[in-house]
């Protein structure tokens, strides 16, 4: 059964920092993997969809990168601004989406 | 164009009352999905349709819960008995296409808060 943890649960940064947040799953048996932004009273915006083929992708100031060998995905995050301060999840897509629990990211300004 | 849309955004219903709830995907997606989403944790996978049928229903928790997507766009969740333990937020999300490629982005609308009284 594929279970998805990410770490850390939260963190809080002053703007401007870069920062990476951390995305592990158990089967390695997956199509591709998402990171989806969610504000709060808010649905899921998707912000990076990698390919299991795939080993990163870049879309502005977010990176996301995926080691499919060793269950793991980072999204980094540069000159973090407090506009990102929301709920960051991973999702990884086999037969169907399983979601971490998110990482809650404040950016103090 | 327009996104993912679902109604009511908020829903409070008396324990054991029949409740539905609905969705609209992106025009022309042929994938819907439901998840359930409890507080402080991600979304809980319930059920896929590929255009009318139900190609993946294992995620719905017990036979209170159904879904119908009758014409191949709308669909709509429909939970009996409710109990507490129900209350959550229902989203919904649509892509172009099942599973691979750059078409499977899910795409979330703002999800219905379901409070069971």
């Amino acid at each position: 059964k594929q279970e998805v943890t990410q770490i850390p649960a939260a963190l809080s940064v002053p703007e401007g920092e870069n920062l990476v947040l951390n995305c592990s799953f158990t089967d390695s048996a997956i199509y591709n993997l998402q990171w989806f932004r969610q504000d709060p009273g808010k649905g899921l915006t998707s912000l990076l969809l990698i390919q299991s083929s795939q080993r990163e992708q870049t879309s502005g100031r977010l990176n996301a990168s995926l080691d499919k060998s060793s269950g793991r995905s980072t999204l980094y995050i540069a000159a973090s601004q407090p506009g990102d301060s929301a709920t960051y999840l991973c999702a990884v897509k086999g037969n169907k989406l399983i979601f971490g629990t998110g990482t809650l990211l404040a950016v103090q300004p | 164009g327009a996104g993912v849309s679902q109604t009511p955004s908020n829903k409070v219903t008396e324990k054991g009352k029949y409740v539905e709830l609905r969705c609209d995907p992106i025009s022309g997606h042929t994938a819907l999905y439901w998840y359930r989403q409890s507080l402080g944790q991600g979304p809980e996978f319930l059920i896929y349709f590929q255009g009318t049928g139900a190609a993946d229903d294992s995620g719905l928790p017990n036979d209170r819960f159904f879904a119908v997507r009758p014409e191949g766009s709308v669909s709509t969740l429909k939970i009996q008995r409710t109990e507490r333990g129900d209350s959550a937020v229902y989203l919904c999300a649509s892509s172009p296409q099942v599973a691979g490629g750059p078409g499977d982005t899910q795409y979330f609308g703002p999800g219905t808060r379901l409070t069971v009284l």
